[in-house]
């Protein structure tokens, strides 16, 4: 059972650069997030989906955009990467049974540093 | 504001001893409630939950938490400590359908 996987598990970007993290869930789950850690900080959300082609802002989603395609996978994009994003950026699914909520299910982080 | 405070940063106990983690929240409504560990270079794993019922409730590892409305607090307890415990602990509270509130995060370290 693979739960959540995130792809690609470290990457190190210019200032300027794009790029696409991948995060794929195979748990059914309707509800799917992207977070990043910072030391300190905890974990702040950037941006979230409560179902296929829905999305919305989190706490922090300023240079980060999202999409959500396919209920299993939901795609994190850097579209000019900056200093500032180097984090660690973790994705979660979550799912809602009946009005009773459950907790996440974490991948196990993209380590991401911009030069 | 909603909020989950976790006032210990780090956290250091030699091998065997009992263990209480901290936590505190701000929300106004009747609170979910997880702990999670993070093992280095790893995700988040759920170690226990509180949504209603009994407000001791169990977890994975043998770890513990009490859930005290009157103290906004749900403290995490293990009454013995492994060398593989050695990990960062975060608090989080559910404070709407899709909105997680997480702590800032305790590191335990484990003396042998």
């Amino acid at each position: 059972n693979a739960g959540v996987t995130q792809t690609p598990k470290f990457r190190v970007l210019k200032t300027g650069q794009s790029m696409t993290l991948l995060c794929a869930q195979d748990m059914n789950h309707e509800y799917m997030y992207w977070y990043r850690q910072d030391p300190g900080m905890g974990l702040r959300l950037i941006h979230y989906s409560v179902g296929e082609g829905t999305t919305a802002k989190g706490e922090v989603p300023d240079g980060y955009n999202v999409s959500r395609l396919k209920k299993q996978n939901f795609l994190l994009g850097l579209e000019s990467a900056a200093p500032s994003q180097t984090s660690v950026y973790f994705c979660a699914s979550s799912y809602d049974r009946g009005g009773s909520n459950q907790p996440q299910h974490f991948g196990d982080g993209t380590r991401l540093s911009i030069l | 504001a909603q909020s989950v405070t976790q006032p210990d940063i780090h956290i250091t106990v030699s091998e065997g001893a009992s263990l209480e983690l901290r936590c505190n929240y701000s929300y106004g409504a009747t609170p979910y409630l997880f702990w999670y560990v993070q093992s280095p270079c790893q995700g988040l794993q759920l170690l226990l939950k509180y949504f209603s019922g009994d407000t001791l409730v169990q977890g994975i590892k043998g770890f513990e938490a009490e859930f005290k409305r009157s103290q906004s607090s749900f403290n995490l307890r293990k009454p013995s400590v492994h060398w593989s415990d050695a990990a960062e602990y975060f608090c989080a509270v559910q404070a709407g359908t899709y909105k997680y509130i997480f702590g800032t995060g305790t590191r335990l370290k484990v003396l042998a």
